[in-house]
């Protein structure tokens, strides 16, 4: 079946410096693709997406870009803050439901 | 539009219990789905539902029932609680036709 593998965390980085997060999929066909994004506490919410082969989704200085020749998504950012201190979900569209990946902890030091 | 609400926030049971997880959106989404959420798993779907009077089983649906009388109600019911499902629960709706899932807040369980 269709599945998602994410980088194993957590990830620990400086303020400012620059993210990359893993992912890679398999899946039949060409399913979109998700980030979503949980800050301590919440729920999840839809960081960026990607549906179709090369498309990059991008959102609040986060990007992602969808590879199909090396099935993957890994979420990339320039300089992160404190404030992107969160879990990051990596998730694929599988039919009616999401796949998703075991997520990756984000700490941010200031 | 208060978008996908969940209750309780916080739920302790004992083994063998039962209860009720609910979940409501007020967005008239068509889809509604029941995830739970572990350490190092991610989220697994439990049920889903593609319209009222529509359910199906996701990955992990033992232990779990659903019912879907209405567009804005889609209730998790846990018949006899095991600590097995001691968990956080989220609750997601999207439309049709969109792609995006919204997610409630969450329910944390302990089934002691």
């Amino acid at each position: 079946g269709n599945s998602v593998t994410q980088m194993e965390g957590p990830v620990t980085l400086s303020e400012e410096a620059f993210l990359t997060i893993n992912c890679t999929y398999t899946a039949t066909g060409y399913p979109s693709l998700f980030w979503y994004v949980q800050y301590p506490g919440e729920g999840l919410q839809l960081l960026l997406k990607a549906t179709k082969a090369d498309d990059k989704g991008s959102n609040k200085g986060f990007e992602a870009t969808y590879r199909k020749e090396t099935t993957s998504f890994h979420l990339e950012k320039g300089s992160v803050q404190v404030s992107d201190s969160a879990v990051y979900f990596c998730a694929l569209e599988d039919g009616n439901k999401l796949v998703f990946g075991a997520g990756t902890i984000l700490r941010v030091k200031s | 539009n208060a978008g996908v609400t969940q209750t309780p926030k916080f739920q302790v049971l004992k083994t063998g219990q039962s209860m009720t997880l609910q979940c409501a959106q007020d967005m008239n989404h068509e889809y509604m789905s029941w995830y739970r959420q572990d350490p190092g798993m991610g989220l697994r779907l439990i049920h889903y539902s593609v319209g009222a009077g529509i359910t199906d089983q996701g990955e992990v649906p033992n232990g779990y029932n659903v019912s879907r009388s209405t567009t804005e109600d889609f209730p998790l019911r846990l018949l006899s609680a095991a600590p097995s499902q001691t968990s956080v629960y989220f609750c997601a709706s999207r439309p049709r036709q969109g792609r995006e899932q919204y997610f409630g807040p969450g329910t944390r369980l302990t089934v002691t």
